[in-house]
């Protein structure tokens, strides 16, 4: 079957540094993309790779390597509101977001 | 400029009833997919809407259905509503094949009882 697997759970302490993996197992793949969502609001786009290496932007990056089908969302210089989960998933030719991972809980404590 | 918007926020309904949850796009979007997210579980993908026709669907019933207006606004409808149905969802709005440009709306909480 088609699926995004992400570790459940992540916590860290403010100022630290966090890698957050995704490996997938899906049809149709043309990207990967990181969404950010706080408890009762929206996901949130953070970031989209359709080519293999690295995008910055600001204190997240992503990666992509499509040949071993895995990409990650790298968060630096943590700050306390970064505590949220997130969500990596596969966007499909007409460039959407088809399916999700179960997401990431990251808790950053001070 | 508003993002996407979503309504109601929140609604219940009792089983076998049918609802209906409205979105509008950001402005400029032609590109309007709807998700339904359980407690704890990520979005899961029902279908999408371009140019007024459905052009991908997720692996959901056909009680769930939908339509899109020529101002790219739309609607979801899902029929003889199930216990089951009780979740957030999701209004998203993109550029057609522009995989970094989805916005989401805060969503419709639907409760059924």
């Amino acid at each position: 079957g088609q699926s995004l697997e992400q570790p459940s759970e992540v916590t860290a302490v403010e100022g630290a540094i966090v890698q957050i993996n995704c490996t997938y197992q899906t049809s149709g793949f043309y990207g990967l993309s990181w969404y950010q969502q706080h408890d009762g609001g929206a996901p949130t786009f953070l970031s989209y790779n359709a080519l293999d290496g690295l995008e910055e932007t600001g204190r997240f990056s992503s990666f992509l390597s499509r040949s071993d089908s895995y990409g990650y969302l790298l968060l630096q210089e943590l700050q306390m509101k970064d505590s949220a989960s997130y969500f990596c998933a596969s966007i499909g030719q007409a460039g959407t977001a088809l399916i999700f991972g179960k997401g990431t809980t990251l808790s950053v404590s001070s | 400029d508003a993002g996407v918007t979503q309504s109601p926020t929140h609604l219940i309904k009792t089983r076998g009833q049918q609802v209906t949850l409205r979105c509008s796009p950001k402005s400029g979007h032609d590109t309007v997919s709807w998700y339904q997210q359980a407690l704890g579980q990520g979005p899961q993908f029902i279908f999408q809407y371009y140019e007024e026709e459905e052009r991908q669907r997720g692996n959901f019933p056909d009680r769930f259905s939908g339509h899109q207006f020529p101002n790219y606004s739309s609607e979801l409808n899902v029929n003889a509503l199930l216990l089951g149905d009780s979740a957030l969802y999701l209004c998203a709005s993109s550029l057609r094949f522009s995989g970094n440009t989805i916005y989401f709306g805060e969503g419709s909480w639907l409760t059924v009882v």
